[in-house]
């Protein structure tokens, strides 16, 4: 099993919708989440950091954590066609990271 | 966020030279610096881990005689690909963890390396 498992997608999503990216990870030991958003040809660009059950909001963006079940998400509302990038799921500080989840949101 | 510098972002070089990138923590000081290396269509791979002062922790298959990295200071940390070849082309990101209350990582601009 990967660490960090995430579904590559693409996801796609219209303009103004929900857009719900998920990530699975397989260290129990682990405290430290973070999402990242990585447009094509750029670093990473980090959106969220979690590290406590619960969810997490940011302006557009929810982070949702469940450690039970070694589970963490990222809800982007009211997406926008500039939210179109790779997300990465993170965790802890060594930071490994998920493949990464392609959203596209159409206008 | 903090702001970490890449120097360069691009550099195309002759196989067998070397090439030296630069990572620096502008407005923080970093306890550890991270270095990842990205292909095409691919996620990060962590390289090596660099704390201030101590020798690198290098991940397994990374060689850390070809990946030099010499972290000199709190905020600046120096990957150098020796002997570099065309395999050696990659996005090569460098990130520092700002420590202290809030405990984030942050990434450089990323450096492009082409060696022909």
């Amino acid at each position: 099993q990967k660490e960090v498992e995430q579904n590559s997608g693409p996801l796609s999503v219209p303009e103004g919708a929900i857009a719900s990216l998920n990530c699975t990870y397989s260290d129990r030991g682990s405290q430290s989440f973070f999402w990242y958003r990585q447009y094509s040809g750029k670093s990473p660009e980090l959106i969220m950091s979690i590290y406590s059950n619960g969810d997490k909001e940011d302006g557009r963006f929810t982070a949702q954590l469940n450690k039970a079940s070694q589970y963490v998400s990222l809800l982007i509302r009211d997406s926008q066609p500039s939210d179109s990038a790779t997300y990465l799921c993170a965790v802890s500080f060594k930071t490994i990271f998920g493949a990464g989840t392609r959203l596209f949101v159409k206008a | 966020g903090a702001v970490v510098s890449q120097h360069p972002s691009r550099v195309i070089c002759k196989s067998g030279t070397s090439v030296k990138i630069e990572c620096r923590s502008l407005d923080f000081q970093a306890t550890t610096m991270f270095w990842y290396r990205q292909f095409p269509k691919q996620s990060l791979m962590l390289m090596a881990t660099s704390n201030e002062g101590s020798k690198a922790t290098y991940e397994q298959g990374v060689e850390k005689d070809k990946f030099l990295i010499n972290h000199a200071s709190l905020t600046l940390s120096t990957l150098t690909v020796t002997s570099a070849h065309p395999e050696d082309s990659s996005f090569y990101i460098c990130s520092a963890r700002s420590g202290g209350r809030r405990d984030e990582q942050f990434f450089g601009p990323g450096t492009r390396l082409t060696v022909l």
